[in-house]
């Protein structure tokens, strides 16, 4: 089982370019995740889906877009990225959403936006 | 306020060491509590849940007071391989948050030889 697995690892983006961050899980969970990390802010959500079919904003979804494509893939698309959006963006999944759910995590994309 | 302050440290320890992490939440609706941890440019990983009555797996212990909205860590015998960021999570559990974990900004620890 490959767990979390997320693409590109590594980006380079212009002020105005858009792109989308793809995320797939071999898990069978139900909940999928998107969070950015950004140093001396610890993890924030930007978007989850708790089930297949349905999606939910964060803290932090203005400048976001996310798709669940079906229950393995959760895609997070930045329509038309901005230098506050260069962070390190992590996907992760759990069974269920809430309770002591463990969430497991992909290995992140780094983003930088210039 | 922050939803979860920790102390980002550093705290560096000779192996063998005790340490202990703390952090509080504001929230008192918190529901489920977690330690993670994180290594250099790595995704975080599930080290722990923590529950009320305290828990300990092998040389990591967890312990919550609901009351004063805190939640800690001890590490005992420290290794090499501890040497981490450690962070701090609650998940509020309920109606619109179901799902939600909040972070906090974690503590770094450095074991020395």
């Amino acid at each position: 089982n490959a767990g979390v697995t997320q693409t590109p690892k590594f980006q380079v983006l212009k002020t105005g370019q858009s792109m989308t961050l793809q995320c797939a899980q071999d898990m069978n969970h139900n909940s999928m995740y998107w969070y950015r990390q950004d140093p001396g802010m610890g993890l924030r959500l930007i978007y989850y889906s708790a089930s297949e079919g349905t999606t939910d904003k964060g803290e932090v979804p203005n400048g976001y877009n996310v798709s669940r494509l079906n229950k393995r893939e959760f895609s997070l698309r930045l329509e038309s990225a901005a230098p506050s959006q260069t962070s390190v963006y992590f996907c992760a999944s759990s069974y269920l959403a809430g309770g002591n759910n463990e969430q497991f995590f992909g290995p992140g994309t780094r983003l930088t936006v210039l | 306020r922050k939803e979860v302050e920790q102390d980002p440290g550093p705290f560096n320890v000779p192996e063998g060491a005790t340490v202990a992490f703390n952090c509080t939440y504001s929230n008192s609706a918190s529901q489920s509590f977690f330690w993670y941890r994180q290594d250099c440019r790595k995704e975080p990983k599930l080290l722990m849940s923590v529950y009320s009555s305290g828990n300990e797996d092998g040389r990591f212990t967890a312990q919550l007071n609901r009351a004063s909205q805190y939640i800690s860590l001890l590490i005992r015998d420290s290794k090499l391989s501890d040497s981490a960021t450690y962070l701090c999570v609650v998940n509020r559990d309920r109606g619109s948050t179901l799902g939600r974990l909040y972070f906090g900004r974690g503590t770094q620890l450095t074991v020395w030889p």
